[in-house]
């Protein structure tokens, strides 16, 4: 497996502008998650599914924001309008839950940077 | 907060020396998971220990976790001018989160490793 897939690897735009990020997962992982890199911050994440169904939305920053898992092997992340303070690297993850184990070990992808100017 | 806090934030020490990072955290968890991120990467999963362990090792890693005191560390040891990297913590909750899977990951710790 090529493991989790992320793109574009860096993507600069404008102040206002629409950005969609793209993520493909493992085959067969069952959870998806999107996280936001920051010196500022740290990592925090924005938003999960799992099985295609977003759980918990609650990092998400605000409207601009939105994330989409139409199916298994695909999820975007979009800001519109996008800001200065978005300025960050997205990740995407996934892992394999199942059997009540709760250990959900994550791969994530390479991670995609943004600058908004 | 449930996320874990890393300590310390930087380390700097020469090829071979040993290399130790703590982690402390808030709430009860089901498992704790070290990452480690190489400049400009994704996270890679390093090793796991549930709630119920206190020792485990993995080639070079040994990880303790005491839940009394809410605390982990990770040893590295002999360590290699390959292992300079950020180190993370990231705890998964003992509550309805275990069920969720949700992971918190704290700030991470910077490690140089000086040849």
């Amino acid at each position: 497996d090529a493991g989790v897939i992320q793109s574009p690897r860096h993507e600069v735009t404008e102040m206002g502008q629409e950005v969609t990020l793209r993520c493909k997962p493992i085959s067969g992982h069952n959870s998806l998650f999107w996280y936001r890199q920051t010196m500022m911050r740290g990592l925090e994440l924005l938003i999960y599914f799992n099985n295609n169904v977003p759980i918990d939305d609650s990092g998400m920053p605000e409207d601009r924001f939105s994330a989409k898992m139409p199916n298994a092997s695909f999820s975007t992340l979009k800001i519109q309008p996008s800001e200065p303070r978005d300025s960050a690297v997205y990740f995407c993850a996934s892992s394999l839950r199942g059997g009540g184990t709760g250990a959900n070990v994550l791969t994530f992808g390479a991670g995609s940077r943004l600058t908004v100017l | 907060s449930q996320q874990g806090e890393e300590d310390p934030q930087a380390l700097s020490i020469q090829e071979g020396e040993n290399a130790t990072m703590n982690c402390s955290y808030k709430t009860s968890i089901n498992n704790l998971q070290w990452y480690r991120q190489n400049s400009g990467r994704g996270l890679v999963h390093l090793i796991l220990i549930r709630s119920n362990e206190r020792e485990k090792h993995s080639g070079r890693l040994r990880v303790t976790l005491d839940t009394s005191k809410k605390s982990s560390s990770l040893l590295i040891t002999a360590s290699r001018a390959a292992d300079t990297a950020s180190y993370f913590c990231a705890t998964v909750a003992a509550d309805r989160g275990s069920t969720l899977g949700r992971l918190y990951f704290g700030r991470g710790t910077q490690l140089t490793v000086w040849p």
